[in-house]
Order: structure tokens, then C-alpha cells, then sequence
């Protein structure tokens, strides 16, 4: 499984973007990047998955360049509720995919 | 609820005891995890399934620990002869397609050995 480095902690305040960036630079060609978010005394959920390019839904953007060594996760407008710790993963997805969390970045959002 | 359901939600029991903890996937979901998560860390990997079979174990730290999930939806994970340092939250996830990366994770059990 490709390493992965992100910041410790992260301080914003509400209505600003947030980007968080993951380093992976051994990351294979068959590995696919996800991030997950937790927020305290609850299970970590999902929030975005991607291969290349950037990838969008609801919550997130998923910025990953061509070299695919470092992905940015970039949460717009944020609120007092994105406080949380958000994890990036990198690994080949498979029917038995095994998550290999590290220590995550926590995202601390002010008013 | 529709989501995954673990219980009890708190354990604490004394060195030495024994500890089940269960997990309620979400329904036909085929596949359950089991993983660990100490304060401060991310969650580690302990126990995947497929099914009702143990598809992989690797991540169990000794032959304390077991987990069964006889009829592929209910899972318990076991604990013998606990220590301190099993102090920890217990996360369940199930996925219906792990391939996706997506899983659903439960609340947790927190157990605390005293």
C-alpha cells in the first residue's frame, strides 16, 4: 500500500475553502485515491474517490495532477459542522479492498 | 435505522475478562470489516468478510481476539482474557461493493479495560 503524508491539523473559519493536500509518491497504477471524513465519537464515512484528472460531488472536490504523486481534497464554503478529521487512502481497489488509514488531518473550523 | 449497529456503544470490563461486541451491517451488505481505533489514530484493519467466511484475518493482533458471523449478517467480534492495552473504540463497516473503497461505518463500541 502507497504511503501517504498530510498535515497534522488544519485551522479555517466559516465561508472559506478549505484544501487539504495528501502526498503519495509511490502510489502504483492500479491505486485509486479516497478520502474519508470522521467526526468525533463516530465511525469515519466516505467522501470522495478518484483516479486522475478532478472529481466533484456534493461535498467535495478532488483535485489530482497528471503526475498523480499528491491529491488535493478542497471543501468549499466551510462551516462550524466540517469540523472533523479527514483521512486520505491510496490503494488498489479489489473485492476485499482493505482501508489503511494513517493519522488523518483534523480540521478545525472557527466562527 | 438503515445504517450499521453496534453494541454496546460502552464496555468496560476488568483485565483479564471476557468481551463480545456485535455488529448489525446494514441489510445485504455481503461484505463486514472489523477495525480498531486507539485515541489519536486512524482506524486499523482486524478482520475482513465475505460472507459468512473470514476472507482475511491479518490484521487480528493475537489468538485473543476471534470474530464469527455465522450466518453472513450478524458479526461478533471476541475478546479473551483482555488486557489494557485492548482499551479501544471497536469500528464495524459493511460495504455492498468493496471494489468502490466506499464503506459504512458503525458508531463504534468503546471498550475500556480496567
Amino acid at each position: 500500500l502507497a504511503k501517504t503524508t498530510q498535515p497534522i491539523s488544519m485551522d479555517s473559519y466559516e465561508g472559506q475553502e478549505v484544501n487539504i493536500t495528501c502526498s503519495h509518491n509511490n502510489i502504483a497504477t492500479n491505486d485509486y485515491i479516497t478520502w474519508y471524513q470522521q467526526f468525533p465519537s463516530q465511525g469515519p464515512r466516505f467522501i470522495i474517490q478518484g483516479y486522475k484528472t478532478k472529481v466533484t460531488n456534493e461535498v467535495a472536490s478532488l483535485f489530482i495532477p497528471a503526475d498523480r504523486k499528491s491529491s488535493t481534497l478542497s471543501l468549499p464554503r466551510v462551516s462550524l459542522s466540517d469540523t472533523a478529521v479527514y483521512y486520505c487512502l491510496v490503494g488498489e481497489r479489489s473485492n476485499d479492498y482493505k482501508l489503511s488509514f494513517g493519522a488523518g488531518t483534523t480540521v478545525t473550523v472557527r466562527a | 435505522g438503515a445504517g450499521v449497529s453496534q453494541t454496546p456503544s460502552n464496555k468496560v470490563t476488568e483485565k483479564g475478562k471476557y468481551v463480545e461486541l456485535r455488529c448489525d451491517p446494514i441489510s445485504g451488505h455481503t461484505a463486514l470489516y472489523w477495525y480498531r481505533q486507539s485515541l489519536g489514530q486512524g482506524p486499523e484493519f482486524l478482520i475482513y468478510f465475505q460472507g459468512t467466511g473470514a476472507a482475511d484475518d491479518s490484521g487480528l493482533p493475537n489468538d485473543r481476539f476471534f470474530a464469527v458471523r455465522p450466518e453472513g449478517s450478524v458479526s461478533t467480534l471476541k475478546i479473551q482474557r483482555t488486557e489494557r492495552g485492548d482499551s479501544a473504540v471497536y469500528l464495524c463497516a459493511s460495504s455492498l461493493n468493496p471494489y468502490t473503497g466506499e464503506l459504512f461505518f458503525g458508531e463504534g463500541s468503546r471498550l475500556t479495560v480496567l
